[in-house]
């Protein structure tokens, strides 16, 4: 268990609706980031949140956004949802240091129909 | 433009033996690399990492090499065991890039036979 929960584990939704996929940290890490897995793709590196504050971003939608709380939990909003956002999001979060690993969720698995 | 690539998508090992997974990167700013081991319905494990001043690291029975000058990283499992069997994923990041965003490889699939 590597202490990162993600909420729901699968999510199914029809085209043009939004969701909201929820992260909490390990306990003591103050960043979070969110991953996407599309079929057959390796993971791509979305957003990264340092308390509170974004740090990074990578290849995320501008139809996606995120934010991270006071209490470190993280929330991606994805909306005008399109077949081709069905995908594998993952949270993962870590030591606010560089050269740490990063400790990842189970991900919340997206379908969109 | 993949930054880091797993060039074997999957390989395959007696149970016992030596398996060994690669991982090229063409980034020079990357000075930190990682091994990910992941399984189905779950999300990746962090395994091991080693650092651009290092050329070997070793955990167990996993070992990560580094060569910088090749641009290229392999992690060796020693002896395998049928519990490997799982998607690798090598990653990188850079001290001086913002954040620490980890790239990541597009995984092999190891399958250790009994």
């Amino acid at each position: 268990d590597s202490g990162v929960t993600q909420t729901p584990k699968h999510l199914i939704t029809a085209t043009g609706q939004r969701v909201t996929l929820r992260c909490s940290p390990r306990s003591g890490d103050l960043s979070v980031y969110w991953y996407q897995q599309s079929l057959d793709q390796g993971l791509q590196f979305l957003i990264q949140y340092y308390n509170g504050e974004e740090r990074a971003k990578g290849n995320i939608l501008e139809r996606f956004s995120a934010q991270q709380f006071p209490d470190l939990h993280s929330e991606l909003n994805l909306s005008s949802l399109e077949l081709g956002d069905s995908a594998l999001y993952f949270c993962a979060s870590s030591l606010d240091r560089n050269n740490s690993p990063l400790h990842f969720g189970n991900g919340t698995r997206l379908t969109v129909t | 433009d993949q930054q880091v690539k797993q060039n074997s998508p999957s390989l395959s090992v007696q149970e016992g033996r030596i398996s060994i997974l690669n991982c090229d990167y063409t980034n020079s700013m990357f000075d930190y690399f990682l091994w990910y081991k992941k399984y189905p319905a779950e999300g990746p494990t962090f395994l091991i990492s080693i650092s651009s001043i290092k050329d070997k690291n070793e955990d167990g029975r996993f070992t990560v090499f580094l060569n910088k000058s090749a641009k290229h990283l392999s992690l060796h499992i020693v002896p395998s065991q049928p519990g490997d069997s799982a998607v690798y994923f090598c990653a990188a990041s850079s001290i001086k890039a913002a954040g620490n965003k980890l790239t990541f490889g597009g995984g092999t699939r190891v399958l250790v036979k009994p």
